[in-house]
């Protein structure tokens, strides 16, 4: 079945760095955008990246603008979201999701989400 | 970048009730809109994609309905499952965003 499984989430300090994970499964990730969403405690969704199929269009949120990069493998069917210089403002959890349609990085909605992982930014 | 506002942000029912959800952007988006419910501790659950396309899988008793910059979530008779929180989402332009929330409680 089509799986999202997020990784790579804990406790770090302000300033420090974090690499999350999504693994990817039950279908053809290479040919999929793909998006990292995140939600701080007890509030709404924010989207914060995407990536095209093949890496070569990227978006941001301004929120994480400079300070995050989204990437992938396709050979391992992985979507990576690097996080450096957290702010506590960064605590949340993260989503990736799979849009509804193939190739397109535009006009889909998200059909297919993680459980997320949980990234902690205290001292 | 485009804002998204919904209303309210907390709906009181009972179940059989019929309940409506708004929601809108601050500038045109066509039909560029998905809705989604979320319950404590879960992932978001897709539900409906431009504006009023139910996805597979998801009760008959869920509508989506606008476009534009206005968006309606109807569900036609509430059932104790629905009890949730329900996000609307625009995926007109980047970067994509979210209204605030829409909290549906047990009256």
């Amino acid at each position: 079945q089509v799986q999202l499984v997020e990784s790579g989430g804990g406790v770090v300090q302000p300033g420090r760095s974090l690499r999350l994970s999504c693994a990817a499964s039950g279908f053809t990730f290479s040919s999929y955008a793909m998006h990292w969403v995140r939600q701080a405690p007890g509030k709404g969704l924010e989207w914060v990246a995407v990536t095209s199929y093949d890496g070569r269009n990227i978006y941001y949120a301004d929120s994480v603008k400079g300070r995050f990069s989204i990437s992938r493998d396709n050979s391992k069917n992985t979507l990576y979201l690097q996080m450096n210089t957290l702010r506590a403002e960064d605590t949340a959890v993260y989503y990736c999701a799979r849009p509804e349609g193939v190739l397109r990085v535009y006009y889909y909605a998200m059909d297919v989400w993680g459980q997320g992982t949980t990234v902690t930014v205290s001292s | 970048d485009i804002q998204m506002t919904q209303s309210p942000s907390t709906l009181s029912a009972s179940v059989g009730d019929r309940v409506t959800i708004t929601c809108r952007a601050s500038q045109s988006i066509s039909s560029w809109l998905a809705w989604y419910q979320q319950k404590p501790g879960k992932a978001p659950k897709f539900l409906i994609y431009k504006a009023s396309n139910l996805e597979s899988g998801v009760p008959s008793r869920f509508s989506g309905s606008g476009s534009g910059t206005e968006f309606t979530l109807t569900i036609s008779s509430l059932q104790p499952d629905d009890f949730a929180t329900y996000y609307c989402q625009q995926y007109n332009s980047y970067p994509y965003s979210f209204g605030q929330g829409t909290k549906l409680e047990i009256k």
